[in-house]
């Protein structure tokens, strides 16, 4: 069974572009989260997705979005970046049976603002 | 509001050592808790995972305990070696039929030294 799969690896771009990150799930989960990991912060929620609805929001400008799609992959956009976006992107598929809830994360994607 | 606290936030050790890690929540009502280990640059990836019934589960020099009752979990890591040098992570899960939301901590960056 594939895992969590987060395209692209690495990235770099400049002040004031956009980018947009892809996160497959594993087959059957229909909840995705993005997390934000920075040396000094840890990993910070951006949001959540369950079945193509936001259903959490972290505390991020709105420079930040995603979206879910209906075959539960979901991208992440983020616009007009900044130096302090730079970061490692972290996304996270889980599926709920009975009492169990597990997450399972991705490799990530390091994103690199220059 | 569900809570997951870890401490230390970092920890720096002598290879061949013991330490322990901890983790507090306040999420009710509980259903599991897992624990990551997060090496640089990449994805977490799961380390154990502790039911509400479940006291210590150990995978090899890892041992993982949780009080349900103090709603407190600890990682034993027994014999450090430089490879356990890593960001761990815990993570919440409660029970509430359907839908859950995980919590994460911030994590506890661990260095081994030799």
């Amino acid at each position: 069974k594939a895992g969590v799969t987060q395209t692209p690896r690495y990235l770099i771009k400049t002040r004031g572009q956009q980018v947009t990150l892809s996160c497959s799930p594993i087959s059957g989960h229909r909840s995705v989260s993005w997390y934000q990991q920075t040396p000094g912060q840890g990993l910070q929620f951006l949001f959540e997705y369950f079945s193509e609805t936001q259903r959490n929001k972290g505390n991020f400008p709105g420079r930040f979005s995603g979206r879910q799609f209906s075959n539960s992959r979901s991208e992440m956009n983020v616009s007009t970046l900044e130096l302090g976006d730079s970061a490692l992107y972290l996304c996270a598929s889980s599926w709920t049976r009975g009492r169990v809830t597990e997450a399972f994360f991705g490799q990530g994607t390091r994103l690199t603002v220059v | 509001k569900n809570q997951v606290e870890q401490s230390p936030q970092s920890l720096i050790i002598l290879e061949g050592k013991n330490c322990t890690l901890q983790c507090n929540y306040t999420v009710s009502p509980f259903s599991n808790l897992r624990w990551y280990k997060q090496d640089t640059g990449r994805g977490p990836v799961s380390l154990t995972i502790m039911t509400f019934s479940e006291n210590t589960k150990s995978n090899g020099r890892y041992t993982a305990t949780l009080d349900a009752d103090t709603k407190q979990s600890s990682l034993h890591i027994t014999a450090s070696q430089l490879s356990d040098s890593a960001s761990y992570i815990c993570v919440v899960s409660p029970y509430s039929g359907g839908y859950q939301k995980v919590t994460f901590g911030t994590g506890t960056k661990l260095q081994v030294i030799p």
